[in-house]
This record gives C-alpha cells, sequence and structure tokens, in this order.
C-alpha cells in the first residue's frame, strides 16, 4: 500500500508570495491533518479534515487555509508569505471514522523556505 | 484545552541501559495518547498508542509506556537501549470529546551512546 505523499518535497518563496502544498493520503484514509514543525516550536496543528469538512483547526492566522477533495486528497494554501513561515509542513493521514482514532500516517513532509 | 509536555530536551543513555522519555498531558475528556520517533531524514513513524485498558502499551521496536491516570502521564521506556534508538521522540494526545485535534508535545531527542 504506497503510503503519505506530499508535493512537491522542497519549495523556495519570497515574502507576499502564495503557496499551495499538496497530500495524498493512504488508500482508505479520509482523514487528513497539517502540521507545522519548526525547530523552535516542534509541531503545531494547522486542521483536521474530514470527508470534506474541516473539522477542527489550530491557532494561525487566516493566511493559512485548506480544503480536502472528494477522494480524501487535500491540499493547504498560506498566502502573504512571511520570513516565519519557512518550515517543514507535514501531512499525516489516518481512517478518521467518528470519534476512535487510528494512529497517524506521516508523509515526508514540504520544506518551504521564504526569502 | 489540550496540552502535552515532554520536559526534557533531550535524553543521554548508554547502550544496553533503560531508557525513560517522560511525558505528561492535560485533556478535558479521556486521553488517547500516542508516542511517534522521528529518525533523520525520515518522516514520523507510529511507536504505541493508549486508547483504554491496561496501563502498559508494548509497541514497536520494543518500546512500551506506561499510562498513570493520577499523575497525568505516558512516559516511554525501553528496557535495553540500542544506538540505532537515537531520534526524536513525540509524545501526542486527543480527546475523546469529538475535538478532533492531536496535540503534541515538543519533542525529546533521544542520544544513545555505544
Amino acid at each position: 500500500k504506497a503510503g503519505v505523499t506530499q508535493t512537491p518535497r522542497y519549495l523556495i518563496k519570497t515574502r507576499g508570495q502564495q503557496v499551495t502544498l499538496s497530500c495524498s493520503p493512504i488508500s482508505g484514509h479520509r482523514s487528513v491533518s497539517w502540521y507545522q514543525q519548526t525547530p523552535g516550536q516542534g509541531l503545531q496543528f494547522l486542521f483536521e479534515y474530514f470527508s470534506e469538512t474541516q473539522r477542527n483547526k489550530g491557532n494561525f492566522p487566516g493566511r493559512f487555509s485548506g480544503r480536502q477533495f472528494s477522494n480524501s486528497r487535500s491540499e493547504m494554501n498560506v498566502s502573504t508569505l512571511e520570513l516565519g513561515d519557512s518550515a517543514l509542513y507535514l501531512c499525516a493521514s489516518s481512517l478518521g471514522a467518528g470519534r476512535y482514532v487510528d494512529e497517524q500516517f506521516f508523509g515526508p513532509g514540504t520544506r518551504l523556505t521564504v526569502l | 484545552a489540550q496540552s502535552v509536555a515532554q520536559p526534557e530536551d533531550q535524553v543521554n543513555v548508554a547502550e544496553g541501559n533503560p531508557l525513560t522519555v517522560k511525558c505528561t498531558y492535560s485533556v478535558s475528556g479521556n486521553p488517547y495518547l500516542f508516542w511517534y520517533v522521528q529518525y533523520p531524514n525520515r518522516g514520523l513513524q507510529f511507536l504505541l498508542k493508549y486508547i483504554t485498558g491496561d496501563n502498559l502499551v508494548k509497541g514497536s521496536y520494543g518500546f512500551e509506556a506506561e499510562f498513570n491516570k493520577s499523575q497525568t502521564s505516558f512516559h516511554l521506556k525501553k528496557p535495553s537501549a540500542l544506538v540505532s534508538d537515537s531520534a526524536l521522540y513525540f509524545c501526542a494526545v486527543r480527546d475523546n470529546t469529538g475535538g478532533f485535534k492531536t496535540i503534541f508535545g515538543a519533542g525529546t531527542r533521544l542520544f544513545v551512546k555505544a
């Protein structure tokens, strides 16, 4: 079974630009979560989607948004990039049915550098 | 609000010695608790989880964790450390009240010296 895939793996952008990151979950997984990983802050929760609905979101500004498609693939978008947005963005998928929580399977991440 | 604390930034242990990586949590309902490991240049991998039942949970690579409700702790343990266990370890918590949010600790870097 293929794992979680994220594209692109690396991105270099300049301040003020916008970026879209993509995540394809494991086949059959309906829940996708996004995290921002930085050396100083660890993993910060961005949002979680299940069946195209955002179930929860973290404490990030409105410049961070996401969506999930009917095939469970997910995208996240960051507009008006700031230097502090430089980070590794991780996507994780899980079965996500109801309240029972399986472990999450993580993708390799997208390394975003904002210059 | 949910929170997870990993009080040690780094843990050093000699190969063959037992290791413990500490984690305490705070949730409003009953917790779902997880440990993940991140090896250099590799993605986060699931190690083990506590949902309900026995307080001692066994996971991958010989790791185990003990859930202690009164101390709100979920420490990761291994009886005999290997050099290959050197990695970044994350504790995570999710509540069962429908919040649908997994919160991770800041991570603990484990160094196992030969």
